[in-house]
């Protein structure tokens, strides 16, 4: 079945530095791809999506290109500031087998002054 | 801005015990959803929904239920609870096709099966 994979299960950085958190699915269809983010205490938060090879998404500073060659969605951002610091996750929805979008593990980015 | 209440936000109970969770959104959207949140597992889906008394099964549907009644409220029913079942539960909605249209949560459930 369709899967995401999130290679980095936490993440510690300081402020200003530069982030990449790993995405790669494996799906038979045409996936449309997301990043949620979560903040202690709270459901989480749709950031982006894409859904077409080489599209790519962005918002709060945050980007990521869908790569359909290797299959990945990889999230990145120039300089983390604090108040990054929360869950990251990355979801995958099938257009073509119309099912329900599926989450990867999560990635908790933990950023220090 | 979509609005994604769930009730109660907290839960204890014991084995063999009989819990429902209730979602209900503001929106008007056609699907919803339940999934659970685990250390290292992230977000697994239970089950969901495109519209009232319509139900289909995510991936860890094993000891729940679910039921839609009408387009705002979904529900989430563990007949006989089991300490595996403690977790942190969302619920969540989203507009047209639930592949493409980004999913509104709500603020969770933590349910504790001693």
């Amino acid at each position: 079945g369709d899967s995401v994979t999130q290679t980095e299960g936490q993440v510690a950085l300081s402020e200003e530095d530069f982030l990449t958190i790993h995405c790669n699915y494996s799906a038979s269809g045409y996936p449309a791809l997301f990043w949620y983010v979560q903040y202690p205490g709270e459901g989480p938060q749709f950031l982006f999506r894409a859904s077409r090879d080489k599209e790519k998404g962005s918002s709060r500073g945050f980007e990521a290109t869908y790569d359909k060659g290797t299959t990945s969605f990889h999230l990145r951002k120039a300089s983390v500031q604090e108040s990054d610091s929360a869950v990251y996750y990355c979801a995958l929805g099938d257009l073509d087998n119309n099912n329900a979008p599926r989450f990867g593990a999560g990635t908790k980015l933990s950023v220090k002054p | 801005e979509a609005a994604v209440t769930q009730s109660p936000r907290n839960k204890v109970t014991v084995t063999g015990g009989n819990v429902t969770l209730s979602c209900r959104q503001t929106n008007s959207h056609n699907y919803m959803y339940w999934y659970r949140q685990d250390t290292g597992h992230g977000l697994r889906l239970i089950h969901y929904s495109y519209g009232a008394g319509n139900l289909q099964i995510g991936d860890v549907p094993d000891g729940y239920k679910a039921t839609r009644t009408t387009q705002e409220d979904f529900f989430l029913l563990l007949e006989l609870a089991s300490p595996s079942q403690t977790s942190l539960y969302f619920c969540a909605s989203s507009d047209g096709g639930y592949n493409y249209a980004e999913q509104f949560f709500g603020p969770g459930t933590r349910l504790t099966v001693l």
